[in-house]
């Protein structure tokens, strides 16, 4: 399918190599936030999420950082896969009962 | 598969036309949220429905405008579209009014 962000910023990784993706938020009031998957041709697919009551939060291969100081959250992907390739959004929820609002997205790239 | 699903999957049509997106929700999902998606842009929130209520409202044009119906399914309608209305639409659908949020594979909107 067509992709989407053509001109996203982008991350090239080394299979078996960890990955950092970055995403800086807007609102320091924001209390609830997720990381989406994209692959080409697809819908958004759930990650993983941390509520910012918490600093870190591990699931299957991958970790979320949170540090609200700097208003900046992470995506670490471990032994990077080439199904892991795809473009990868942030999503903060400014507010109990607002929306979420998505940052603009990474592509990751995973080269053999 | 995340249990949304969205039709068309492709939608051409022509400028001035008036067309109609629909979106069946999880299985006891509440929420239906509806997202632009345009091919250098990260989502764009568009409109929320709370079991059969609008919620929240977020960048939609007048020209737009969405419902939700008693079996919960939604359908959005875009009238006098015009060529910048080319995009990937996406229905997403949540248990809450904040819960993670399971996407539909998207209708593709191309205005001629």
């Amino acid at each position: 399918g067509e992709s989407v962000g053509l001109h996203l910023p982008t991350l090239s990784v080394q299979e078996g190599d960890n990955s950092i993706i970055n995403c800086a938020y807007s609102n320091s009031a924001s209390d609830y936030f997720i990381w989406y998957k994209q692959e080409s041709g697809k819908g958004p697919q759930f990650i993983i999420d941390i509520r910012s009551n918490m600093d870190k939060r591990q699931g299957q291969r991958v970790t979320v950082l949170l540090n609200k100081t700097v208003k900046h959250l992470s995506l670490q992907i471990a032994a990077t896969q080439p199904g892991d390739s795809a473009v990868y959004f942030c999503a903060e929820n400014p507010r109990y009962g607002q929306n979420f609002v998505f940052g603009p997205g990474t592509r990751l790239s995973v080269l053999p | 598969d995340s249990g949304v699903t969205q039709t068309p999957k492709h939608l051409i049509t022509a400028t001035g036309q008036r067309v109609t997106l629909r979106c069946s929700p999880r299985s006891g999902d509440l929420s239906v949220y509806w997202y632009q998606q345009s091919l250098d842009q990260g989502l764009q929130f568009l409109i929320q429905y709370y079991n059969g209520e609008e919620r929240a409202k977020g960048n939609i044009l007048e020209r737009f405008s969405a419902q939700q119906f008693p079996d919960l399914h939604s359908e959005l309608n875009l009238s006098s579209l015009e060529l910048g209305d080319s995009a990937l639409y996406f229905c997403a659908s949540s248990g809450g009014r904040v819960d993670e949020q399971f996407f539909g594979p998207g209708t593709r909107l191309t205005v001629l």
